[in-house]
């Protein structure tokens, strides 16, 4: 299983760009890279996947470069509800998740 | 729809009692997944279900048991519970396709005395 690796906590500030990066130096060939986000007393919420290049959705961007090692979510333009934490997380493309593991993601801080 | 639906919110038990944490969706999923979350441990898969008639281990399946009811429900069973127990639980569940996301519950808050 790809171990992944991000900062265990990030500041910025409203309207600033946040980009948060995750490094998985085993990710596997048929491994997929996928971002959650987690408000406190909920459950974690699917942002955005993808297996390599560029990948844009009304959310964010997630930018993975050919060696696919690291990833990179960029939030755009963050707001105080911006606040979370989120997971990086790499698993097989297709069949059940339950290999996957979620690691103790970055704690994102949008101050005003 | 409601999505993942968890029941109880919270639940407060007694070293050695039992209960169970009951989870249901309603996207027609074939996976579903038992998840805790501890702080600073992020969180911690226990059990899963691949599709109805199936489960296995996850990380960390010890003092716990689940049952997949039919396709839209998986329950948790505690059956000795433990203050080691003591967490936040999050029912998951997903379809068995290419590329699907994981759809959570707002989770069980459990607090063992």
């Amino acid at each position: 299983l790809a171990k992944t690796t991000q900062p265990i906590s990030m500041d910025s500030y409203e309207g600033q760009e946040v980009n948060i990066t995750c490094s998985h130096n085993n990710i596997a060939t048929n491994d997929y890279i996928t971002w959650y986000q987690q408000f406190p007393s909920q459950g974690p919420r699917f942002i955005i996947q993808g297996y390599k290049t560029k990948v844009t959705n009304e959310v964010a961007s997630l930018f993975i470069p050919a060696d696919r090692k690291s990833s990179t979510l960029s939030l755009p333009r963050v707001s105080l509800s911006d606040t979370a934490v989120y997971y990086c997380l790499v698993g097989p493309y297709g069949g059940s998740q339950g290999n996957l593991i979620f690691g103790k993601g970055t704690k994102l801080s949008v101050k005003p | 729809n409601a999505g993942v639906t968890q029941t109880p919110k919270f639940q407060v038990l007694k070293t050695g009692q039992s209960m169970t944490l009951q989870c249901a969706q309603d996207m027609n999923h074939n996976s579903m997944y038992w998840y805790r979350q501890d702080p600073g441990m992020g969180l911690r898969l226990i059990y899963y279900s691949a599709s109805e008639g199936t489960t296995d281990k996850g990380e960390v399946p010890n003092g716990y048991n689940v049952s997949r009811l039919n396709k839209r429900e998986f329950s948790l069973r505690l059956e000795s519970a433990a203050p080691s127990q003591t967490s936040v639980y999050f029912c998951a569940s997903s379809e068995r396709t290419l590329g699907s996301p994981l759809h959570f519950g707002n989770g069980t808050r459990l607090t063992v005395t």
